[in-house]
């Protein structure tokens, strides 16, 4: 049963960085994307950028580069920085486990594993 | 950058059927997959590709899809399955970029 952990400072002031790291146990850490997804209160989902565990990245271009997804796969963590956070960044943040099934005339993927979620309060 | 739009809430009774609707221009191309989240909880995968059910989601969820709008399916909604749900679906621009939809809220009366 794979799970994932995360964990990271939960009150930050405007202008720092937030930092957060998700440890994947119980399972395989290539082949996968892993993700990180943020949700303010009482609103929607968004989606922040993954990396795989060649460290390719793919991140939100509404987060205005301010993103860095990084990967050690020595002990099967990924990590989130978010640069120049604002009260806007006010969110619990997810990461998560992406599977992506793709062959000839064939492509799917979806989000099939989630962490508990770090609630992170940008407060001056 | 692509935008998925679904209802704000729907209401069904116990027992009978309802849609969840998610329109978006990468519906044409992407499968959506579909997540329901309970309040305090992370969101779980109930529907991914073509209609395909993770082990432990009931029968009764079901995904189609048409044109550019993706469809979730609840029949014979239960009381646990009032939720919020999301829509979620690769960007139409072909890179590795992902959009979740607005949100839909379902009340099961």
């Amino acid at each position: 049963q794979v799970q994932l952990q995360q964990w990271g400072a939960g009150l930050l002031k405007p202008s720092e960085t937030l930092s957060l790291t998700c440890a994947v146990y119980g399972g395989s850490f290539s082949g996968y994307y892993w993700s990180w997804i943020r949700q303010p209160p009482g609103k929607g989902l968004e989606w922040i950028g993954e990396i795989n565990h060649r460290g390719s990245t793919n991140d939100n271009p509404s987060l205005k580069s301010r993103v860095t997804i990084s990967v050690d796969t020595s002990k099967n963590q990924f990590s989130l920085k978010l640069s120049s956070v604002t009260a806007a960044d006010t969110a619990v943040y997810y990461c998560a486990r992406q599977f992506v099934v793709e062959a000839t005339f064939l492509y799917y993927d979806a989000i099939d594993i989630w962490g508990q979620g770090t609630m992170v309060t940008v407060s001056s | 950058s692509s935008e998925l739009t679904q209802d704000p809430a729907v209401s069904v009774a116990l027992g009978q059927t309802v849609r969840i609707t998610c329109q978006g221009d990468s519906l044409r191309s992407y499968y959506a997959s579909w997540y329901q989240q309970k309040p305090g909880q992370a969101p779980v995968l109930v529907i991914y590709g073509k209609n395909k059910r993770p082990s432990g989601i009931p029968d009764r969820f079901a995904g189609s899809s048409s044109g550019n709008t993706a469809s979730l399916t609840i029949t014979g909604a239960q009381a646990e399955d009032e939720a919020d749900f999301y829509c979620n679906s690769r960007d139409s621009s072909g890179n590795r970029l992902y959009v979740f939809g607005t949100g839909t809220k379902v009340t099961v009366l």
